[in-house]
């Protein structure tokens, strides 16, 4: 069984630049949510795609979008990116449909916005 | 709306000694519970989480947690603590429908002497 992975592990962008990060999808598994993690917090709910629909979404602002592909891989797209975007971008996904739902987390990946 | 609190920043133990973290959480309904561990650096790893049934529940690595709904704690406890525990621990809760998304504390800081 292959886990949660993400790419790349680490980048640097200037601000108003945007990024593409990555996410497969634990195998089996059909539902992707995307979190930020600033240093020293609890990671934050972005948003999370189910059968390539955004279906939930926090607090962060349209300049944060995504996708979720068929095969159920994601990605996390930033657009004019600000210093305080600087943060571990963590993927999660989980089994809808079953009910209890538990969310397996990738490595991360870790932007610095300079 | 729910929130998770750990009291608890930071927390030093000898190694052998037990270890107790802290968790409370504030929810209407029984909510689900975790248990996740971040070694620094690193994405999460899901130690335990309690959906229903048995109040204590047993995770990976040798930890336990107990739900009190009483107290709406959920403290994770381990009897005799090893120097690889070192790490961040992140209580996170969501609502019984199961989809929503995780809902983070701030984390305990691990730190473990000889």
């Amino acid at each position: 069984e292959t886990g949660v992975t993400q790419s790349p592990t680490h980048l640097i962008k200037t601000r108003g630049q945007q990024v593409t990060l990555r996410c497969s999808s634990q195998s089996g598994h059909n539902t992707v949510s995307w979190y930020q993690q600033a240093l020293g917090q609890g990671p934050q709910f972005i948003f999370q795609y189910y059968r390539e629909e955004e279906n939930g979404r926090g607090n962060f602002p349209p300049r944060f979008s995504g996708l979720q592909f068929p095969n159920y891989s994601s990605e996390l797209n930033v657009n004019a990116l600000e210093l305080d975007d600087s943060a571990l971008y963590l993927c999660a996904s989980s089994l809808r449909g079953l009910g209890q739902e538990t969310q397996y987390f990738g490595p991360g990946t870790r932007l610095l916005v300079l | 709306a729910q929130s998770v609190t750990q009291p608890d920043i930071h927390i030093t133990v000898s190694e052998g000694a037990s270890l107790e973290l802290r968790c409370n959480y504030s929810y209407g309904a029984t909510p689900y519970l975790f248990w996740y561990v971040q070694s620094p650096g690193q994405g999460l790893q899901l130690l335990l989480k309690y959906f229903s049934g048995d109040t204590l529940v047993q995770g990976i690595k040798g930890f336990e947690a107990e739900f009190k709904r009483s107290q709406s704690s959920f403290n994770l406890r381990k009897p005799s603590v090893h120097w690889s525990d070192a790490a961040e621990y992140f209580c996170a809760v969501v609502t019984n429908s199961g989809n929503t998304p995780l809902v983070f504390g701030k984390g305990t800081r691990l730190s473990v002497i000889a």
